[in-house]
């Protein structure tokens, strides 16, 4: 079957833009996780839902982040008033249950200028 | 807090050759998962072995294989008879078995993988 798919592939936003970053897990998946990468860095946790639920967005690092899963599959990561430093490769994870692997998606490159 | 840590930010191999990337980590859980992945220059991460810590047997899948020290708090990856394919960033990660929530994956901050034809 279809893996995670993540669009757009690259974006590239002005400061102070906002974007929204698209995440489709693998189909039945209940979890769904958003990582935040920085260059060079291993994968940073940012959110994470069950089903439609999100029961932790302890990793956001500010209000401007926000995510969203309405119908427990498809999931939206929105960041408002981009800033350079939110440059980075977000990656969305799938899994069928907790606790179990996450699989991943190709990732959205972020370019902020 | 856990921690993962890969002291390797890069080793070379030759084609064909073993190499071994090390991985340690710090929890207070008595039971957890930790994974290794792959990440070539395409961005995808491929997972490339499981272990769950209250197995004792080392996982192994084809040519790779792990180390797990539960009381050195340790996880090595052995890769036999490299592949020009094998290099990528490569990740070590843990999570919780159970934690209440999410058990999102922890990473260190990877060991750049060089394959010499």
């Amino acid at each position: 079957g279809a893996g995670v798919s993540q669009s757009p592939r690259y974006k590239v936003a002005k400061r102070g833009q906002d974007v929204a970053l698209r995440c489709d897990p693998i189909s039945g998946h209940v979890s769904l996780f958003w990582y935040q990468q920085a260059l060079g860095q291993g994968p940073e946790f940012l959110t994470y839902f069950q089903n439609e639920a999100q029961l932790d967005k302890s990793g956001l690092p500010s209000d401007r982040f926000f995510a969203e899963r309405p119908e427990g599959s498809v999931s939206t990561l929105k960041i408002q008033r981009t800033q350079q430093e939110d440059s980075a490769v977000y990656l969305c994870a799938s899994s069928l249950r907790q606790p179990d692997t996450q699989y991943f998606g190709p990732g959205t490159r972020l370019t902020v200028l | 807090a856990q921690t993962v840590t890969q002291s390797q930010p890069e080793m070379s191999v030759q084609e064909a050759e073993t190499v071994t990337l090390s991985c340690t980590y710090d929890t207070s859980e008595s039971d957890y998962y930790l994974f290794w992945y792959k990440q070539p220059p395409s961005r995808q991460m491929i997972l490339v072995i499981r272990q769950e810590a209250y197995k004792q047997q080392n996982a192994t899948e084809n040519r790779f294989s792990v180390n797990f020290q539960k009381a050195a708090k340790s996880f090595s990856l052995k890769i036999s008879d490299s592949q020009l394919g094998d290099a990528a960033m490569y990740f070590c990660a843990y999570s919780p078995a159970w934690s209440g929530g999410s058990e999102k994956l922890v990473f260190g901050k990877g060991t750049k993988l060089t394959v010499n034809p």
